[in-house]
């Protein structure tokens, strides 16, 4: 089956970046794109944007534009997903989910917490 | 953007109760619906798709409907399984949009 595994947790200070990593098994990696989705503590879901793992396509939330950079390798199945100039409200679980566009958000990461604190 | 509005927020029930929380969408997305669950501290899951298709592994109890703009998910007979957060989320177009949450809690 399906499993996306990603990075572990990060501590960062304001102004820092952070790099978070996915990691698939278990289909063919270019056959699909990789959704990355954020939660606040205590708030709802946040798209922040897509990668096609076929061709590198990308779509992403206006409010990230110019921040946030998604990026594959498809010589290990793994997604990037890096967020430049953090800031406290940046604090959140970000998941990335494979997207299959018809069937939607089909198989989420277990989450990486990325905490931006001074 | 697509602005999606579930309710209720919250939702007190039963075990064996049927319950509906209804998402609507600013405007048509035709049936890009999905409905995912969610459990404290654990990634959310994939229930239906499409408005209507049931993920592989999801049990029947859980079940959508809607088109265009009114969306429903039911659940027939919850089981304690079920008590869990739910977001509806369209994908019809970029930017992915969710509903705010509805938190099913035990009566």
């Amino acid at each position: 089956q399906v499993q996306l595994v990603q990075s572990g947790a990060e501590v960062k200070k304001p102004g820092a970046s952070v790099m978070v990593s996915c990691k698939a098994s278990g289909s063919t990696f270019t056959d699909y794109g990789v959704s990355w989705v954020r939660q606040a503590p205590g708030q709802g879901l946040e798209w922040m944007g897509w990668i096609s793992a076929d061709n590198g396509d990308t779509k992403f939330a206006q409010k990230l534009q110019g921040r946030v950079t998604m990026t594959t390798d498809t010589s290990t199945s793994t997604a990037y997903m890096e967020l430049r100039s953090l800031r406290s409200d940046d604090t959140a679980v970000y998941y990335c989910a494979r997207d299959l566009g018809v069937t939607a958000l089909s198989d989420w990461g277990q989450g990486t917490l990325v905490t931006v604190s001074s | 953007d697509i602005q999606m509005t579930q309710s209720p927020s919250t939702l007190s029930a039963s075990v064996g109760d049927r319950v509906t929380i209804t998402c609507r969408a600013s405007q048509s997305i035709s049936s890009w619906l999905a409905w995912h669950q969610q459990k404290p501290g654990k990634a959310p899951k994939l229930l239906i798709y499409k408005a209507s298709s049931l993920e592989s592994g999801v049990p029947s109890r859980f079940s959508g409907s809607g088109f265009g703009t009114e969306f429903t998910l039911t659940i027939n007979s919850l089981q304690p399984d079920d008590f869990a957060t739910y977001y509806c989320q369209q994908y019809n177009s970029y930017p992915y949009t969710f509903g705010q949450g509805t938190k099913l809690e035990i009566k």
